[in-house]
């Protein structure tokens, strides 16, 4: 079936350096994506979230870049903290809404170290 | 303090035993929907609700049962647990287009023994 899946599923960092964490989906209804971060023990955090109209958005110190040609999207950390240190997942929904049907990908593990 | 509130947070039961997982939100929000997390699975949603009286099966929703019969309440039963449900389970709301995705509960991990 069609899902939201990630290239890499651990990516280790330097503090201070920035972070990249990639996304491909298989559904090219999909119009709606959002990324979230889970500290252990706890559940996913909205981070950032961007419409299929869109390349690009920037929040503060997270950007999300999105290629509709090639199904993909990344999310960019820049100065990458310890508090950083979580698993990322990206979600995607169809109707250009946050609520409704989510599909999540399966999640990236980012460690920082100091 | 706005937030979705899930109890139990820890929970052991039989197989076959009635369980119901309580979730309750206290910022208005329309939707709702619960999800469980596996190793190796990540998140796959079970039931989501657009509005009191209106749920809709999420992609794994066998086992499961929901209601919403208030804004705030969803609760998720299961009407006989079996150790394939053995899992962590998270409760969410959102207040619909523009508000940004889900806000996630903090967990209720049920063993299935």
């Amino acid at each position: 079936g069609e899902s939201v899946g990630l290239h890499l599923p651990t990516l280790s960092v330097q503090e201070g350096d920035n972070s990249i964490i990639n996304c491909a989906y298989s559904n090219s209804a999909s119009d709606y994506f959002i990324w979230y971060k889970q500290e252990s023990g706890k559940g996913p955090q909205f981070i950032i979230d961007i419409r299929s109209n869109m390349d690009k958005r920037q929040g503060q110190r997270v950007t999300v870049l999105l290629n509709k040609t090639v199904k993909h999207l990344s999310l960019q950390i820049a100065a990458t903290q310890p508090g950083d240190s979580a698993v990322y997942f990206c979600a995607e929904t169809r109707g250009g809404t946050s609520y409704g049907k989510l599909t999540f990908g399966q999640g990236t593990i980012l460690t920082v170290h100091p | 303090e706005a937030q979705v509130t899930q109890n139990p947070r820890y929970l052991i039961t039989v197989t076959g035993k009635k369980l119901t997982v309580t979730c309750s939100q206290n910022m208005n929000h329309e939707y709702m929907s619960w999800y469980r997390q596996d190793p190796g699975l990540g998140l796959r949603q079970i039931y989501y609700s657009m509005n009191v009286e209106v749920t809709d099966k999420g992609d794994v929703p066998e086992g499961y049962k929901v209601s919403r019969k208030e804004k705030r309440n969803f609760p998720l039963i299961l009407e006989s647990p079996s150790p394939n449900q053995t899992s962590l389970y998270f409760c969410a709301s959102s207040g619909g287009q523009g508000a940004g995705g889900y806000t996630f509960g903090s967990g209720t991990r049920l063993t299935v023994v």
